[in-house]
């Protein structure tokens, strides 16, 4: 099935730094998610976005819904070892009444060392 | 306030065998969702449940099929069980009707192997 472009595979930085990670798409869509996963347990929610150019923040993690609606970026800074997890970014083309599907990208792994 | 819960937490099956794989959605909501995780990959639609009706389906065979009861928990049932069919399996859920973009929320998944 489709799946969204993310990449690096992986991600190593120094604890204190900032990332960020893009996620592409050749399709649109017209909400953004970004979700977090750790080992043994399911994608956690971190950040919804649901209008083209919008930038929404939840503590230090900053993302923002691309102008083409075919791209996002998540933004974490001064990063901490708790934020080491797998990245998903996920798009959903819904239409008013109907419900519909996300679509997943591959996943970024972030390491952050002490 | 309980999240998505699934059930069991790990499963081990023989190839040709069937599962069965269980949900119940966050309190107060309706609509379910499953979604396969390969090792390595995003998580893959496989399905979403409304009103005890399948709504859409995503590039599954008909092997993989489902339901959803009153109380909105559902069952995910794979029959003919191949080795790559090995995932883990996530249920999420969501409340429709608040907006017809309302986030879902996933469970901590079933373990497939299948030998």
């Amino acid at each position: 099935g489709q799946q969204l472009n993310q990449s690096p595979q992986s991600m190593f930085i120094q604890e204190g730094e900032d990332v960020s990670m893009n996620c592409t798409s050749s399709s649109i869509f017209n909400t953004w998610l970004w979700y977090k996963q750790d080992p043994g347990e399911g994608p956690v929610l971190l950040i919804a976005l649901y209008k083209a150019g919008e930038l929404t923040s939840n503590g230090r993690l900053t993302a923002q819904f691309g102008i083409t609606r075919k791209d996002s970026f998540l933004n974490i800074s001064a990063s901490i070892p708790s934020d080491v997890g797998i990245y998903f970014c996920a798009g959903q083309l819904t239409i008013p009444g109907a419900n519909s599907k996300l679509t997943f990208g591959k996943g970024i792994t972030l390491s952050v060392r002490p | 306030d309980a999240g998505v819960t699934q059930s069991p937490t790990h499963l081990i099956k023989t190839r040709g065998q069937q599962v069965t794989l269980r949900c119940s959605p966050k309190s107060g909501h309706d609509t379910v969702s499953w979604y396969q995780q390969a090792l390595g990959q995003g998580p893959q639609f496989i399905f979403q449940y409304y009103e005890e009706e399948e709504r859409q389906r995503g590039n599954f065979p008909d092997r993989f099929s489902g339901h959803q009861f009153p109380n909105y928990s559902s069952e995910l049932n794979v029959n003919a069980l191949l080795l790559g069919d090995s995932a883990l399996y996530l249920c999420a859920s969501r409340r429709t009707g608040i907006a017809y973009n309302s986030p879902l929320h996933f469970g901590n998944g079933t373990r497939l192997t299948v030998t």
